[in-house]
């Protein structure tokens, strides 16, 4: 168990529609990233998070948002859902940034039918 | 921005020693090596880091020349259970950079 929560773990919607992942990092961790990972796809990096404010930036679409809480829980927002966004969604966290290691969720798993 | 290449797919038989090159020819002055393990449809797990020479712990050795531009993760006496995607990550210091995981090497182990 990395420490990592990830909720839900599986999520089924439409295209169209519009879904939030969440994300609780370790305790003491205030970075959060985000990634995507396709079918037999590597990991690609959406964004960063580092105490409440954006640090990084991937290559996130402009339908996809996201936000770090007070409470460092983070969400990651993807609206106007299409076929390709079918995809497993990890969120690590870490102490801070850089060289320090990430420790991932278990991932939610979005099929967009 | 240090991107990563290595190689695709390996293969290797039980009990062998397994080692998986990683290429960052602009890996900067201050950036670390990271290495992850992945099993399908789980998160990636922390295995090794290390800035320069070698590195080792209970599962596994890294080497790094002293140049930086390349490094090695070397997996003793695998057995089947080391199955997976390895991937190598060099960490950004900087604001604003992507952090770059690469595609990742898929070792199969063989009986």
């Amino acid at each position: 168990d990395s420490g990592v929560t990830q909720t839900p773990k599986h999520l089924i919607t439409a295209t169209g529609q519009r879904v939030t992942l969440r994300c609780s990092p370790r305790s003491g961790d205030l970075s959060v990233y985000w990634y995507q990972q396709s079918l037999d796809q590597g990991l690609q990096f959406l964004i960063q998070y580092y105490n409440g404010e954006e640090r990084a930036k991937g290559n996130i679409l402009e339908r996809f948002s996201a936000q770090q809480f007070p409470d460092l829980h983070s969400e990651l927002n993807l609206s106007s859902l299409e076929l390709g966004d079918s995809a497993l969604y990890f969120c690590a966290s870490s102490v801070g940034w850089g060289k320090n290691i990430q420790y991932f969720g278990a991932g939610t798993r979005l099929s967009v039918l | 921005l240090a991107k990563t290449t290595q190689p695709i797919s390996m293969d290797s038989y039980e009990g062998q020693e397994v080692n998986i090159t990683c290429s960052h020819n602009n890996i900067a002055t201050n950036d670390y090596i990271t290495w992850y393990q992945q099993f399908p449809s789980q998160g990636p797990r922390f295995i090794i880091q290390g800035y320069k020479t070698k590195v080792t712990n209970e599962v596994a050795s890294l080497f790094i020349p002293a140049d930086r531009k390349s490094s090695t993760l070397s997996l003793p006496r695998v057995s089947l259970s080391d199955t997976a995607v390895y991937y190598c990550l060099v960490g950004e210091e900087n604001a604003g950079n992507m952090l770059t995981f690469g595609g990742g090497t898929r070792l199969m182990v063989k009986p």
